[in-house]
């Protein structure tokens, strides 16, 4: 069973603060990715890393940024956390014409 | 680009009854298309996928799937709804390329009526 972990299931941060959202995949998959979800928008994708070290915009990246020192390893960060982010958090990781999703984090910012 | 296009945020059906729920798409690669369902603070659970091969897919928990391109259309079908069976739904279409992520609809929650 593929199974995606992320670091935490909910996590309360202040305005300002710097951010750190863990995700780790365990099938030694290529591609992982970045979502957030809203309510009545529903998930859109943040980056997304084809390899290590590699990464690449999705379609919301301003705010954040990302990090893939391993393959197993895929983290997102938020550099100066604003109430605006907000969001539900979910990482993905993904086989050849499917995707694996993490149970996601909860984040607040107040 | 891709897109995709959920009808109807909220549908509601007695338990037992048929459960439609509607996907349009707009893909300019054939597309690989996707339904996955979310339970009450879980993440997302792959239901089924088409990726170019029988029209009509089956899915898990008795979900099924009918590609019809001249349509556009994704629809989300099962015989007869289970209380269980109430939750969010997302239809989503992938970018194109293999690293490029997935297009999601906004999302149908699925209500239940006893």
């Amino acid at each position: 069973d593929v199974k995606v972990t992320q670091s935490s299931r909910y996590l309360v941060k202040r305005t300002g603060e710097k951010v750190f959202l863990e995700c780790v995949q365990d099938m030694d998959h290529e591609n992982m990715f970045w979502y957030r979800q809203d309510p009545g928008l529903g998930l859109r994708l943040i980056y997304f890393s084809y390899d290590v070290k590699m990464k690449e915009k999705g379609d919301i990246p301003e705010g954040y940024s990302v990090s893939r020192e391993k393959k197993e390893r895929f983290s997102l960060i938020l550099e100066s956390a604003s109430t605006n982010q907000t969001s539900m958090y979910l990482c993905a990781s993904s086989a050849p014409r499917e995707q694996y999703f993490g149970p996601g984090t909860r984040l607040t910012v107040t | 680009a891709q897109s995709v296009t959920q009808l109807g945020s909220h549908v509601s059906v007695s338990e037992g009854a048929l459960v439609l729920l509607r996907c349009n798409y707009s893909s300019s690669v054939p597309p690989y298309l996707f339904w996955y369902v979310q339970y009450p603070n879980q993440g997302l659970q792959l239901l089924l996928k088409y990726t170019s091969a029988a029209t009509l897919v089956k899915g898990i928990n008795g979900f099924e799937a009918e590609f019809k391109k001249s349509e556009t259309s994704f629809h989300l079908t099962k015989p007869s709804a289970h209380m269980s069976d109430a939750a969010e739904y997302f239809c989503a279409v992938r970018k194109g390329g293999g690293a490029d992520g997935l297009t999601f609809g906004k999302g149908t929650h699925l209500i239940i009526q006893p």
